[in-house]
């Protein structure tokens, strides 16, 4: 139930394109969504997140679009350019939670844009 | 700004071994953890800490061993090294614990058991 699934393990998109990922949770007590954006060599860094009270929060080109029913999420990436090829984590944890906010990750989805 | 650093960047060592893997913020946050980085597992979290002298388990902590007698420091240290613990440990800290607030992760040591 803890849980995140991530899909694709890869993708590879034409510069200009539009990039999708999807992720997928069981557990329904999670109630915030963050995005990692990780170059190779470095370390993740947070580039968007959403909470379940909005369906869609965009940030410049990058969207996570929220569906609390079927319990899923997804990274779009409009007009793709070379430098955001990387590797790209969805997590989950919970808003609720008194303490760390112990992240769960997806699996990863390396990203490369064909130029 | 140095921020959060990890040493050793990259270490080999032996099964059996003991290794001792560093990270330490300049930010005074509160919070730090530890994760394993696996192709096909994601970012898995081993150990983190509210405070100094405060240590918690998380996802896959056995083999493991944290403490924190500072706010900086976070070292995790592996008693007796497996090839199973070969991976990318990434180290993290977030100014406050409550879900919401962003993790700032090191640049990562890589990790090779023979």
């Amino acid at each position: 139930q803890q849980q995140v699934k991530q899909s694709p393990q890869s993708l590879i998109v034409q510069k200009g394109g539009i990039s999708i990922i999807n992720c997928a949770y069981e557990n329904t007590a999670f109630d915030y969504f963050p995005w990692y954006q990780q170059f190779p060599g470095k370390g993740p860094a947070l580039l968007i997140a959403i909470r379940p009270d909005v369906s869609e929060k965009k940030e410049g080109r990058f969207t996570i679009s929220f569906n609390k029913s079927a319990k899923q999420f997804s990274l779009h990436i409009m007009d793709s350019q070379p430098g955001d090829s990387a590797t790209y984590f969805c997590a989950a944890s919970m808003l609720r939670f008194q303490g760390a906010q112990k992240l769960v990750f997806g699996q990863g989805t390396r990203l490369t844009i064909n130029p | 700004d140095a921020g959060i650093t990890q040493s050793p960047r990259y270490k080999i060592t032996e099964t059996g071994r003991q290794v001792t893997l560093m990270c330490h913020q300049t930010w005074s946050h509160s919070y730090m953890f530890w994760y394993r980085q696996d192709l096909g597992h994601g970012l898995r979290l081993i150990y983190y800490s509210a405070a100094a002298d405060i240590t918690d388990k998380g996802e896959v902590p056995d083999g493991y061993v944290v403490s924190r007698s500072k706010t900086e420091n976070f070292p995790l240290t592996l008693e007796s090294a497996t090839r199973s613990q070969t991976s990318v440990y990434f180290c993290a800290s977030s100014l406050v614990g409550l879900a919401g607030n962003e993790q700032f992760f090191g640049p990562g040591t890589r990790l090779t058991v023979l």
